[in-house]
């Protein structure tokens, strides 16, 4: 079954405590973007990457970091979690921007 | 001002009209346009996309596309109770950016 998938779906976490949340695809999609979901702001996009070790900033990178050292996997790191940060994040993937975002389950991070 | 704009709504409709959701967007180089839908607790899926100005009809859903006044609408016939959810519309305005509107969270009425 062609998926995005999320790990975790459901974290919660303390102030400066690093991690972790994973994003893997198995369609073989060049394009995968981080996206954060925050009440009366919509989909923001964090990091992007157009292929392997190419990423780049989206809008509000700001603490965050991905790497993408294979073409199905992208982590997004929060080295030092704050409780700005408390929020439902979305993997997506596509074959290209002009194409169809396919998301992932989405991971809901609450940092106290 | 915001790349993409919608009326977050919500917008309540009974059950076989029409229901109409529209989203303007600033930047006049935009290329593609999508309507997502999300239910609550989901993530997006997506209901129609379109390139050129025009509609594009897909079943019960029509997307519009005027670019001259920089909106996009999506039009949903024969509303039924399934069709309650968020929807999104989404723009890509260069070669790397899509952005994303908060959402109109739309209501059908049995």
């Amino acid at each position: 079954e062609a998926q995005v998938t999320q790990n975790p779906r459901y974290l919660i976490t303390v102030t400066g405590k690093k991690l972790t949340v994973t994003c893997s695809q198995n369609m073989n999609h060049e394009y995968m973007s981080w996206y954060r979901q925050d009440p009366g702001l919509g989909l923001r996009q964090i990091y992007y990457s157009m292929n392997v070790e190419v990423t780049d900033k989206g809008d509000v990178p700001e603490g965050y970091k991905v790497s993408r050292k294979e073409k199905r996997n992208f982590p997004l790191i929060l080295e030092s979690p704050s409780p700005n940060q408390t929020s439902l994040y979305f993997c997506a993937s596509s074959l290209g921007l002009s194409n169809e975002q396919f998301f992932g389950p989405g991971t809901r991070l609450t940092v106290l | 001002q915001k790349e993409v704009e919608q009326n977050s709504g919500p917008l309540s409709v009974p059950e076989g009209a029409i229901a109409s959701l529209n989203c303007t967007y600033s930047d006049r180089g935009s290329q593609s346009f999508f309507w997502y839908r999300q239910y609550s607790g989901k993530s997006p899926e997506l209901i129609m996309f379109i390139y050129s100005n025009g509609d594009k009809e897909d079943g019960r859903f029509t997307a519009q596309l005027n670019k001259a006044s920089q909106y996009v609408s999506l039009l949903i016939r024969d509303s039924q109770p399934s069709d309650s959810a968020t929807y999104l519309c989404a723009v890509q305005t260069g070669a790397n950016n899509l952005f994303f509107g908060t959402g109109t969270r739309l209501t059908v009425i049995p």
